[in-house]
């Protein structure tokens, strides 16, 4: 069936450095991808998704690009702040319905 | 437009009752899916309803159901609890299936003691 691998974490950063947090899947077909972020006591937020491949998906300096030849959809993000901390989902619906499946989920942790 | 909500927040039961949860879809939302989230397990589809009707079941006991209403809200029902269902249930709307993206409420966090 279909999987979503991250890396694990907790990722620590300091505030202003360099965020990738890798992603891969396993899927048929052409499934869409997303990214979701999980604040403390939250649900889920949307933050960018890509539905095809060679899409770009971006929204408040975070970027993920759908690459089919690698089956991934890295997240990354040129400089981080202390509020970006919080625990990022990678995701996946597939092209026949719209379930969502999940990956482990990666805490990043980013220290003024 | 008002966000997916979801009834009651925080929840605290004992083993071998039963629960009920609401979710209310943004405002032309047609299709709602919920979600367990724990430690454990991490995020697993429960079920999707779209116009009253089940159209996807994640691999779950029988003791999780849910029903959609005619104007989208939805509830899923857990009966006979046990200590393992303590967890944050997600519910998730969108505009119709299969391709539409997903927005999450802010849960319903349930304690079985």
């Amino acid at each position: 069936g279909d999987s979503v691998t991250q890396m694990e974490g907790p990722v620590t950063l300091s505030e202003e450095a360099f965020l990738t947090i890798n992603c891969t899947y396993t899927a048929t077909g052409y499934p869409s991808l997303f990214w979701y972020v999980q604040y403390p006591g939250e649900g889920l937020q949307l933050l960018l998704k890509a539905t095809k491949a060679d899409d770009k998906g971006s929204n408040k300096g975070f970027e993920a690009t759908y690459r089919k030849e690698t089956t991934s959809f890295h997240l990354e993000k040129g400089s981080v702040q202390v509020s970006d901390s919080a625990v990022y989902f990678c995701a996946l619906t597939s092209e026949y319905g719209n379930k969502l499946v999940f990956g482990a989920g990666t805490i990043l942790r980013v220290k003024s | 437009k008002a966000g997916v909500t979801q009834t009651p927040r925080y929840l605290i039961k004992t083993r071998g009752q039963q629960v009920t949860l609401s979710c209310s879809p943004i405002s032309g939302h047609r299709s709602v899916s919920w979600y367990q989230q724990t430690p454990g397990q991490g995020l697993q589809f429960l079920f999707e309803y779209f116009s009253e009707t089940q159209r996807n079941k994640g691999n779950f006991p029988g003791r999780f159901s849910g029903r959609q209403f005619s104007n989208s809200r939805s509830e899923m029902n857990v009966s006979t609890l046990e200590l393992g269902d303590s967890a944050l249930y997600l519910c998730a709307s969108s505009p119709q299936p299969p391709h539409g993206t997903q927005y999450f409420g802010p849960g319903t966090r349930l304690l079985v003691l």
